[in-house]
């Protein structure tokens, strides 16, 4: 079973509506994932971290963490175009803490 | 803000070539690491570097060396390029463990 698994999309929501991309991980005891947007051609960015168990809000961006059911989610309400890119989950390496394992990305698409 | 520098924005080199990229970062950051990002195939790590002069193993090595001589600057090597090197090379750094990366705006080689 891969570490961290995503759904490759894409998938497509209308302008204004939330956008709900979501991840799954194989450690339980994992304390840590990030979300990073990458947009065709470039680097991934940073753009969301969660540690606890809950919700972490960020301006229209909402990380979720689940430990007991082993997920992570990242909402965007009022979605626009300008978010359609390909959005990494990422997930601390069972090996070792310093590396992070990355989800193969959700291609996200709003559009008009 | 954490700048990750990567010498080239694209490249183009011979099958046989050895091949040389650079990545420097300003933050006194203690990881580094050296992805290759394919269609379909997701970040895979290459190799990662927790202190000067230290290395480790990632996925997918072979084929591939690095260097580490200064904190701040983490090289790839690719001793005799082939074609299916061709891909987009990502270089990101971390401070410690569990803390996320930042990305370079990576190079693209094409191996012909």
């Amino acid at each position: 079973q891969k570490e961290v698994e995503q759904n490759s999309g894409p998938l497509s929501v209308p302008e204004g509506a939330i956008a709900s991309l979501n991840c799954t991980y194989s450690d339980r005891g994992s304390q840590s994932f990030f979300w990073y947007r990458q947009y065709s051609g470039k680097s991934p960015e940073l753009i969301m971290f969660i540690y606890s168990n809950g919700d972490k809000e960020d301006g229209r961006f909402t990380a979720q963490l689940n430990k007991a059911s082993q997920y992570v989610s990242l909402l965007i309400r009022d979605s626009q175009p300008s978010d359609s890119a390909t959005y990494l989950c990422a997930g601390p390496n069972t090996g070792t803490a310093s590396k992070l394992t990355f989800g193969t990305g959700t291609r996200l698409q709003v559009t008009l | 803000d954490v700048k990750v520098t990567q010498s080239s924005r694209y490249l183009v080199k011979r099958t046989g070539e050895k091949v040389f990229l650079e990545c420097v970062q300003d933050m006194d950051h203690e990881n580094m690491f050296w992805y290759r990002q394919d269609p379909g195939l997701g970040l895979r790590l290459i190799y990662f570097s927790y202190d000067v002069k230290m290395k480790e193993k990632g996925d997918i090595p072979e084929g591939y060396s690095v260097s580490r001589e200064k904190k701040e600057r983490f090289s790839l090597i690719l001793e005799s390029a082939s074609t299916n090197q061709t891909s987009m090379y990502l270089c990101a750094s971390s401070p410690y463990a569990g803390y996320g990366y930042t990305f370079g705006s990576g190079t693209r080689l094409t191996v012909v």
